[in-house]
């Protein structure tokens, strides 16, 4: 159960895109598409983005997008805007019922 | 409304126990899986535990593991975490979490309570 290997941080201008890049392994995400990606805003709990890879919760803006490819699961925010200054974890089932997250990366909108 | 509200943190020695509470509401709460998940002041989240609707399945994070025992009771709407054998990294303000699909599981986490802070030390 090692941790996922996230940029610590990412930064970019207003209406830029930006993408956050997830590595794990043929145990995590290489081997399930249960991928979930959770913004933090300081001093409040995680918020669901995604799941299942590329999936939105309602409510969620089409300006979040994720994918997946081999190890490698990616969350991209376009149109970048002020509120999505945050902290965004990724997640991934890692099989028998457990669950890894990676450290973080923390986007600032310049 | 999802209300998910954990209790039982608090200042406590190395090697002592502890029991976390999390009342939950505004969901068949009998429905869903439910987890906890931690992040140490200034750190990451991590995983701790989660446990199926019917307490069936449950996994633990290695770091926890033999230490921790996670728990629910479907007739007061409640999970719980038993932790033993503390130490200090486990210091880290510790959250409830719903999972989002019912009976079948996902481990994708949709509510969160505010948490609760658990600090280990002497």
């Amino acid at each position: 159960q090692s941790a996922l290997t996230q940029p610590a941080s990412v930064s970019g201008s207003p209406g830029q895109s930006i993408t956050i890049s997830c590595t794990g392994t043929s145990s995590d995400v290489g081997s399930y598409n249960l991928v979930s990606w959770y913004q933090q805003h300081p001093g409040k709990a995680p918020k669901l983005m995604i799941y299942e890879v590329s999936k939105r919760p309602s409510g969620v803006s089409n300006r979040f997008s994720g994918s997946k490819s081999g190890n490698t699961a990616s969350l991209t925010i376009s149109g970048l805007q002020a509120e999505d200054e945050a902290d965004y974890y990724c997640c991934s089932y890692a099989g028998s019922s457990s669950v890894v997250f990676g450290g973080g990366t923390k986007l600032t909108v310049l | 409304e999802v209300q998910l509200v954990e209790s039982g943190g608090g200042l406590v020695q190395p090697g002592r126990s502890l029991r976390l509470s999390c009342a939950a509401s505004g969901f068949t709460f009998d429905d869903y899986a439910m987890h906890w998940v931690r992040q140490a002041p200034g750190k990451g989240l991590e995983w701790v535990s989660g446990i199926s609707w019917n307490s069936g399945s449950i996994g633990y994070a290695d770091s926890v593991k033999g230490r921790f025992t996670i728990s629910r009771d479907n007739a007061k709407n409640s999970l719980y975490l038993q932790m033993n054998s503390l130490r200090a990294e486990d210091t880290a303000l510790y959250y409830c979490a719903k999972d989002l699909y019912s009976r079948s599981g996902s481990y994708y986490f949709d509510y969160w309570g505010q948490g609760t802070l658990v600090t280990v030390s002497s």
